[in-house]
C-alpha cells in the first residue's frame, strides 16, 4: 500500500494566494521528500527535509515535518501560474534498500 | 545534481510487442531506480538496477515482463514486453541517494493500442 496519503486531491487557488498541501505517511522515515511534476512529465525535486528536522524554506516554498504525527506539509507563498502542477510527497525508510515511496499527490491549479 | 536523457518521450505500441527505454546519465551512478505510473496515479518502484548484478524487483514486478539492463555506470535499459492495454503508463528513471534526494528522467508515455 502506498506510505503517504496527500490531500488535498486537488486544490484551485487565484495567482498571488498560498497554497498549502499535506502529507501523512504511516511507518519511520530518514527523509521526506516533495516533488513536482508538470503535465505528466518527469519528477522535478523541490526539497528535502531530514527526520531530525522541523521546518526547511527554500525560495517561495515552506515544507514542515512532524514525525510525532508523522506528517509534512509544503506551503507555497505567492503562488504564480507557473506553479500549476502534481506535487508529491515521498518517503525514505531509515534502514534497507533504498526505495522512494510516493504519495498520490496534490494536483494544484493556479488561476491568473 | 545529475543530468539524465531519457528516451523516447512516448511512443505508441501494439499489443504483443515490446518497447525499450532507454536512460543515460551524465555521470557515474551506483543505483538507477525504474518507476511506473500509471495514468491519474502515483509513482511504484518496478526495479532497483545495480551495474553488474541483477536488478532487484519490487513485489509485483517480474524480470520476464520488465527486463532491464545496467552494462556500465552511466547507462540502463527497461523493457516492458508482451503489451498489453494495462501497460499504458508513464515509465521513469530516476537516480541519486537518501542523503541528497533524486533526479529523474523526462519520461516516457507509453500508450499500447
Amino acid at each position: 500500500s502506498q506510505q503517504g496519503e496527500e490531500d488535498p486531491q486537488a486544490l484551485s487557488i487565484q495567482e498571488g494566494e498560498n497554497a498549502t498541501m499535506n502529507c501523512s505517511y504511516k511507518t519511520s522515515i530518514n527523509n521526506l521528500q516533495w516533488y513536482r511534476q508538470n503535465s505528466g512529465r518527469g519528477l522535478v525535486h523541490l526539497i528535502l527535509i531530514r527526520s531530525n528536522e522541523r521546518e526547511k524554506h527554500s525560495g517561495r516554498l515552506r515544507v514542515t515535518l512532524d514525525t510525532s504525527k508523522k506528517s509534512s506539509s509544503l506551503l507555497i507563498t505567492a503562488s504564480r501560474a507557473a506553479d500549476t502542477a502534481s506535487y508529491f510527497c515521498a518517503t525514505d525508510p531509515p534502514k534497507g534498500a533504498q526505495k522512494l515511496v510516493f504519495g498520490q499527490g496534490t494536483r494544484l491549479t493556479i488561476n491568473p | 545534481s545529475a543530468v539524465i536523457s531519457q528516451k523516447p518521450s512516448r511512443d505508441i505500441c501494439q499489443r504483443g510487442t515490446s518497447l525499450t527505454i532507454q536512460c543515460q546519465v551524465d555521470s557515474q551512478v551506483t543505483m538507477m531506480f525504474w518507476y511506473r505510473q500509471q495514468p491519474g496515479q502515483s509513482l511504484t518502484l518496478i526495479a532497483t538496477a545495480n551495474q553488474g548484478s541483477e536488478a532487484t524487483y519490487e513485489s509485483g514486478f517480474v524480470i520476464d515482463k520488465f527486463p532491464i539492463s545496467r552494462p556500465n555506470l552511466t547507462f540502463s535499459t527497461l523493457t516492458v514486453s508482451n503489451l498489453s492495454p494495462e501497460d499504458s503508463s508513464i515509465y521513469l528513471c530516476s537516480v541519486g541517494d537518501r542523503a541528497r534526494g533524486y533526479t529523474f528522467g523526462s519520461g516516457t508515455r507509453l500508450t499500447v493500442v
